[in-house]
C-alpha cells in the first residue's frame, strides 16, 4: 500500500504568516494528490485537487504543487478562518484514498 | 445544490453490525462514485472502500475486506455502508463522500458516530 507522510505535524503561526505543509508519498502517485481542511466536528473540505486545481470557491491564497512522490500547501497569508488541521490524500492507486496524519495550524 | 445526508448515530455491542445510509440529492446519483471513510477519535482520516454507484461494483481497503459491504439504491438515491463483526477500535465517525475521475471527495456527508461498547 501506498503511505502518506505529511510534515509537520503541528504549526504555529500568526496571521498573516506564509505557511508551507509538505507531503510525500512512498512511491510516485503522479498528480493524484488531494489537500483537505478540516475543522473540529465537521467533515472535511476539498482544497485542492490534482495537486495544484483550486476546487471551485477554495480562496485563492491557498495553492499546491509537485507531483511524483513530493507535494506542498501553501497558504500565502494565513488568515484566522484557516486554523484548522490539514491532510493530504492520495488516489492514484488500488488502495484509493490514503491519507496523511495531518497538519494541525494552531494559533501562534 | 449537492447533499450527502447521512442516518444518526448508533451504539452497538462488540460483535455486532451496523449499516449506515447516505441519501444524496442535487445531482445525478449513479453519475458519482460514493466513497467511505472513517475517523477514529483523534486519528487520521481512514478509506474503507468504494461503490460505482451507475453500475455497483465495489473496491474495499484491504483492511476492511471481508467485513465491510457497500450497495446502493438508486431510485432512492441512497448508498450503504455495512460493517460486521465491530470491536471498540471500530468507534468512529464515518463519512461518506462523492467522488469521480480526477476530482475526489467534493462533497461529503455530516458523519455518522458508531459507538461500540459493552
Amino acid at each position: 500500500d501506498i503511505q502518506m507522510t505529511q510534515s509537520p505535524s503541528t504549526l504555529s503561526a500568526s496571521v498573516g504568516d506564509r505557511v508551507t505543509i509538505t507531503c510525500r508519498a512512498s512511491q510516485s502517485i503522479s498528480s493524484w494528490l488531494a489537500w483537505y481542511q478540516q475543522k473540529p466536528g465537521i467533515a472535511p473540505k476539498l482544497l485542492i485537487y490534482t495537486a495544484s486545481t483550486l476546487e471551485s470557491g477554495v480562496p485563492s491564497r491557498f495553492s499546491g504543487s509537485g507531483s511524483g512522490t513530493e507535494f506542498t500547501l501553501t497558504i500565502s497569508s494565513l488568515q484566522p478562518d484557516d486554523f484548522a488541521t490539514y491532510y493530504c490524500q492520495q488516489y492514484s492507486s488500488y488502495s484509493l484514498g490514503t491519507f496523511g496524519q495531518g497538519t494541525k495550524v494552531e494559533i501562534k | 445544490q449537492v447533499q450527502l445526508v447521512q442516518s444518526g448515530a448508533e451504539v452497538k455491542k462488540p460483535g455486532a453490525s451496523v449499516k449506515i445510509s447516505c441519501k444524496a440529492s442535487g445531482y445525478t446519483f449513479t453519475n458519482y462514485a460514493m466513497h467511505w471513510v472513517r475517523q477514529a477519535p483523534g486519528q487520521r482520516l481512514e478509506w474503507m472502500g468504494w461503490i460505482n454507484a451507475g453500475n455497483g461494483n465495489t473496491k474495499f481497503s484491504q483492511k476492511f475486506q471481508g467485513r465491510v459491504t457497500i450497495t446502493r439504491d438508486t431510485s432512492a438515491s441512497t448508498a450503504y455502508m455495512e460493517l460486521n463483526s465491530l470491536r471498540s477500535e471500530d468507534t468512529a465517525v464515518y463519512y461518506c463522500a462523492r467522488g469521480r475521475g480526477e476530482k475526489p471527495f467534493d462533497y461529503w456527508g455530516q458523519g455518522t458516530l458508531v459507538t461500540v461498547s459493552t
